[in-house]
């Protein structure tokens, strides 16, 4: 069973602030994803990444960085937290292949004040 | 471009009845498609995904079937669990990407009453 974890798993923070979510698989997947999810919009893409050092914007980047600094590791950066950011966050990571299966993550709750 | 429908945010039903999620999708190449399912505060998993022939692909007594004419791929169970209370995510693989993106429905939440 594949593994990827995330941290913190719980997260309050202010408007304005910076705020950085980690997520780390043991699979040694390529591709590595983060989503919000949000009620009546399900999953969406919100970065991806290849491979270590690579990091491609998916459908809603705005607000959001991205960085894949090893194979293992893809971190979400919100540089300065807005109250719409309030979400669950996951992290997915998945071969290449286009029936290859993503696993996620236990996911971040994130509440911005 | 590629999409996912999920017509319903919410099916109400009770156990032993039968269980029929929709899902139609936009997809400009041969699409390949997933349900997954979120249990209350864990993470989505793999329910199930077509495959390239036409096997109908069957997990924990759910099935669906892709029909490309109607571009519909709709989960199915004969009869309902309480067990099977959860949210349903129809995706779809996007067919022009060498990096497995998929993008998802919106998600129809089961609820199965005794």
């Amino acid at each position: 069973e594949a593994a990827v974890t995330q941290s913190p798993r719980n997260k309050v923070a202010v408007t304005g602030g910076k705020v950085t979510l980690s997520c780390n698989q043991t699979n040694n997947h390529n591709n590595m994803y983060w989503y919000r999810q949000d009620t009546g919009h399900g999953l969406r893409l919100i970065h991806y990444s290849y491979g270590a050092g690579s990091t491609e914007k998916g459908d809603i980047p705005d607000g959001y960085k991205a960085s894949r600094p090893s194979q293992e590791n893809f971190s979400l950066i919100l540089e300065l937290a807005t109250p719409s950011q309030t979400s669950v966050y996951f992290c997915a990571s998945g071969e290449t292949g286009k029936q290859d299966t993503q696993y996620f993550g236990p996911g971040t709750r994130l509440l911005v004040l | 471009g590629d999409s996912v429908t999920q017509t319903e945010g919410l099916v109400t039903l009770t156990e032993g009845l039968p269980v029929m999620l929709n899902c139609t999708y936009q997809s400009t190449y041969s699409p390949f498609l997933f349900w997954y399912v979120q249990h209350l505060n864990e993470a989505p998993k793999l329910l199930l995904k077509s495959f390239t022939d036409n096997k109908r692909p069957e997990h924990q007594g759910f099935h669906a079937t892709l029909h490309k004419s109607s571009s519909s791929f709709h989960l199915q169970k004969s009869s309902a669990q309480l067990s099977d209370s959860a949210l349903y995510y129809c995706a779809l693989s996007l067919s022009s990407s060498n990096t497995n993106k998929v993008v998802f429905g919106t998600g129809t939440r089961l609820q199965v009453l005794p």
